[in-house]
This record gives C-alpha cells, structure tokens and sequence, in this order.
C-alpha cells in the first residue's frame, strides 16, 4: 500500500522554537507539497519541491522553510514558532506530469505553538 | 489570486437522501479539476481527477461532472450512508505545478 508518512500526529511546542515536521513518501514521486489547514479556509500551500534540493513558494511561505535532500523525504522548518502557525500540516506527493493522478496525502500533523 | 469556491459549506442529510454539491473555478488556463474525501482523523482520498469537458466520472455511488467554459463540477451522491460523511474538497489546477483548493463541504449523514 502505498503511503505518506508525516513523523507526527499531534505536537505541542513553545514560542520561538525551531521545529522540523517531517514527511517521507514511498512511491518515487517527484513532487512533493506542505499545506496547512485551517478552520473556513481551504488548503494553503506553503512550498513544493518537484526534484531533490529544488524547492518553489507557495502562496504563504513566511516564517517556514523546507529541505529536500533525497527524493522520498520533505522536510517543513518552522524557523521561529509562533502562536499564528498552530495549525493541522499536510503532505501531499504526485507524480511531475501527475496530470491525470490525484495527490496522495499524508494523515497530518496538528501543531499547537503556545 | 486565482480563487475555488465550494457551495454549500456545511450539509446535513439523512440515510438515503441523495445530495449534490458545487465547485466553482477560473474557465481560464485550465489543466485539471480534483475531487478529494476527507474522513476525520484520516488523510484526505482522491476521488477523481478530471480533465477535459464534459468529462463525467463515477465510483460506485459518487459522480461527478466538468463544465471547463462556465468553470464549474458538481459531486453527486446517491442514497447518501454515515460512511459517506466527511468533507469533500475539490481543487483547480492550472499550468504550474500548484493545486489549488476550495474550503471544501462538510457533509453529515444521519442514520
């Protein structure tokens, strides 16, 4: 069964830390998406990566930064957590073309910054 | 801002009611329109991926159809079950690499 695995369900983290979400995708796919999730709002795209160590804006990229050194793993960097990023975090994978595939996503990490 | 609006936001129906809802897009720059199912506590599924005009698509109660000009695709369930209760979201995508996504309707089915 093919799979996205985020490394946590739930996280509890303070102020200021740095904190890394981490997602690993078992398929070969080229392209791999961080959202968030909030209340009212639909998914937001914070950054994608379409090849190893190449990564693209989203549409809220600030105050996060990614990392892509293999191809299966994409890493989310909370550089300085704040209160405003408590959020539920997702990871999605495609294929590069993926015209005609849906996303396979991860289960989510919920992330309370108190 | 390319914008996807999902009507309606929220749906409670009873066991067996069949329901429909929107997805409305830009009709322009159009490369794909994507149906997903959201259960609670579980990562979102996909449904459909649909691409061109007119396209009509089924999984055993669930259809969906595409109008590319007019920028709209409807999600039909038939005989709506408890087990069909999560959020359905739907997301445009253009010619980046970006999907973009509705809010989504959470829909609610009473035994």
């Amino acid at each position: 069964d093919v799979k996205v695995t985020q490394s946590s369900r739930y996280l509890v983290k303070r102020t200021g830390e740095k904190v890394f979400l981490e997602c690993v995708q078992d398929m070969d796919h080229e392209n791999m998406f961080w959202y968030r999730q909030d209340p009212g709002l639909g998914l937001r795209l914070i950054y994608f990566s379409y090849d190893v160590k190449m990564k693209e804006k989203g549409d809220i990229p600030e105050g996060y930064s990614v990392s892509r050194e293999k191809k299966e793993r994409f890493s989310l960097i909370l550089e300085s957590a704040s209160t405003n990023q408590t959020s539920m975090y997702l990871c999605a994978s495609s294929y590069r073309t993926g015209l005609g595939h849906g996303y396979t996503f991860g289960s989510g990490t919920r992330l309370t910054v108190v | 801002i390319l914008n996807v609006e999902q009507s309606p936001q929220s749906l409670h129906v009873q066991e067996g009611d069949s329901t429909n809802f929107t997805c409305s897009f830009p009709s322009s720059n159009f490369y794909a329109l994507h149906w997903y199912r959201w259960e609670t506590a579980k990562s979102p599924e996909a449904l459909f991926v649909m691409t061109l005009n007119g396209d009509e698509k089924k999984k055993g109660r669930i259809s969906a159809t595409l109008n590319t000009k007019e920028g709209y695709s409807y999600l039909y369930i038939k005989g709506s079950q408890p087990e069909d209760s999560a959020t359905y979201l739907c997301a445009f995508k253009d010619s980046s690499y970006k999907l973009i996504f509705g809010s989504g309707t959470r829909l609610l089915v009473r035994p």
